[in-house]
């Protein structure tokens, strides 16, 4: 089965400072891979979206950024973290033939 | 443009009443599925069901079913008999089938209703 890592899964950190959070999936290959972020209030919205090695879009301009070094690893980086940049970061994979997703079990991140 | 709109901000109800997440969409689309997800305290996003734009057949999961209208663009989503552990934030989500400036595949979420069950 398949099964979705994230970590770490709370963090604190000073304006300013670099970030980097991993995503990871297991027991599938070549998968559409996602990163959210959910702040204050409930509403998800989409921050990259990656079809393949290499392979990233953007869906919002911001301080943040993704790669994807190999087929199932997704990492989240800024250089400099902004407040804005705070909220509950989620990971999520989907097949390349199906739409569901499916989702990993998130990163709360503090900005202080 | 696609949009999903969760009118119901916060439900509250007593264990065991039954209780109805309403969900509408609006996509361009003739081909796209619907989602709908659960989100408990812990955080995780977790899948329920996925519905094809093409069949409108109701489901039945056990205490859960879910009604789809194309007519009226919803797809709403019932707790039958609720208990406590149905305290959560649900989520209704769309996915369009064809690509739109490179969309296709991605998800768009309603806003969440969050649902509490006292017991």
């Amino acid at each position: 089965s398949q099964t979705i890592h994230q970590w770490p899964a709370t963090l604190v950190q000073p304006v300013g400072s670099p970030l980097s959070l991993e995503c990871t999936v297991e027991g599938t290959s070549n998968p559409n891979l996602y990163w959210y972020r959910q702040a204050a209030g409930r509403g998800l919205q989409l921050l990259f979206y990656s079809v393949g090695i290499g392979q990233i879009s953007s869906e919002v301009p911001q301080n943040l950024s993704a790669s994807r070094p190999q087929d199932r690893q997704f990492i989240l980086s800024s250089k400099k973290l902004l407040l804005s940049d705070s909220g509950f970061y989620l990971c999520a994979w989907g097949s390349q033939e199906g739409y569901e997703q499916y989702f990993g079990p998130g990163t709360r991140l503090t900005v202080t | 443009a696609q949009k999903v709109t969760q009118a119901q901000t916060e439900i509250s109800v007593v264990e065991k009443e039954d209780v109805t997440l309403d969900c509408v969409y609006e996509t361009r689309d003739t081909t796209y599925y619907l989602f709908w997800y659960k989100q408990p305290p812990s955080g995780e996003l977790v899948f329920l069901i996925r519905r094809n734009s093409f069949d409108e057949q109701n489901e039945i999961s056990g205490r859960y079913s879910w009604n789809f209208q194309k007519s009226t663009s919803s797809f709403n989503f019932t707790i039958t008999a609720s208990q406590v552990v149905d305290s959560a934030v649900y989520f209704c989500a769309l996915s369009e089938a064809h690509d739109y400036g490179g969309s296709q595949g991605n998800l768009i979420f309603g806003k969440g209703t969050k649902l509490s069950v006292k017991p």
